[in-house]
């Protein structure tokens, strides 16, 4: 069974600074993806950056960036030059790559972003 | 190009009841999956269904349950509604072929409300 774990329930970060949200997850399968989703007040669930397992570079998307350990089955999202508008719940997941389309979620990281 | 629609947005309903939640997936997209999000218990896989066939289905009683089109529209529907299937339930579609796992998409969710 695939387990994802988000062990900070909330974080602030200061505008312009950078903060960093953890994952943890486990799996018996060898091909997987990981996922950080972000989930606005409008509840619209967001792809923020997205990881192939075999794939030993770790993702990039602008400010958004991860850090993928995949022998400690770790995969933490770092956001750089922190904005307002990343201010929302922030969603680990993880999906095997054969078979239906099931997504695991973590708890989820509340991200408060100070002026 | 039109993004995930759900419908309704809102619905409260009553103990014993049943209800229909409706979405269309993005032009093309022949995976639907559906999500329950609760406070307490986060997001949860409840089914997926790809060409009209489930092909996965999460850990809920059978009074839940879905179905999907040939245009790949998807209900899901609740029967018996109880006081805990308060929840905003999420649909996602994603291309999803045989043998491979492709980026999921968001609808806007549907909040309902059992009283």
């Amino acid at each position: 069974a695939q387990t994802v774990t988000q062990s900070q329930p909330e974080m602030s970060v200061q505008e312009a600074e950078t903060v960093t949200l953890s994952c943890t997850y486990d799996t018996s399968e060898s091909d997987y993806y990981l996922f950080w989703y972000k989930q606005p007040p409008s509840r619209q669930m967001i792809l923020v950056i997205r990881q192939e397992a075999y794939k030993q570079q770790n993702a990039t998307e602008n400010r958004f960036s991860v850090n993928f350990q995949k022998a400690a089955k770790s995969f933490s999202l770092k956001i750089s030059d922190s904005q307002l508008g990343d201010a929302a719940m922030y969603f680990c997941a993880s999906l095997i790559i054969q078979g239906a389309q099931k997504l695991v979620f973590g708890q989820g990281t509340r991200l408060t972003i100070n002026p | 190009k039109a993004g995930v629609t759900q419908t309704p947005r809102y619905l409260i309903k009553t103990r014993g009841q049943q209800v229909t939640l409706s979405c269309s997936p993005i032009s093309g997209h022949r995976s639907v999956s559906w999500y329950q999000q609760t406070p307490g218990q986060g997001l949860q896989f409840l089914f997926e269904y790809f060409s009209e066939t489930q092909r996965n289905k999460g850990n809920f009683p059978g009074r839940f349950s879905g179905r999907q089109f040939s245009n790949s529209r998807s209900e899901m529907n609740v029967s018996t509604l109880e006081l805990g299937d308060s929840a905003l339930y999420l649909c996602a579609s994603s291309l999803a072929g045989t043998g491979e796992n492709t980026e999921a998409f968001f609808g806007q969710g549907t909040r309902l409300t059992v009283v």
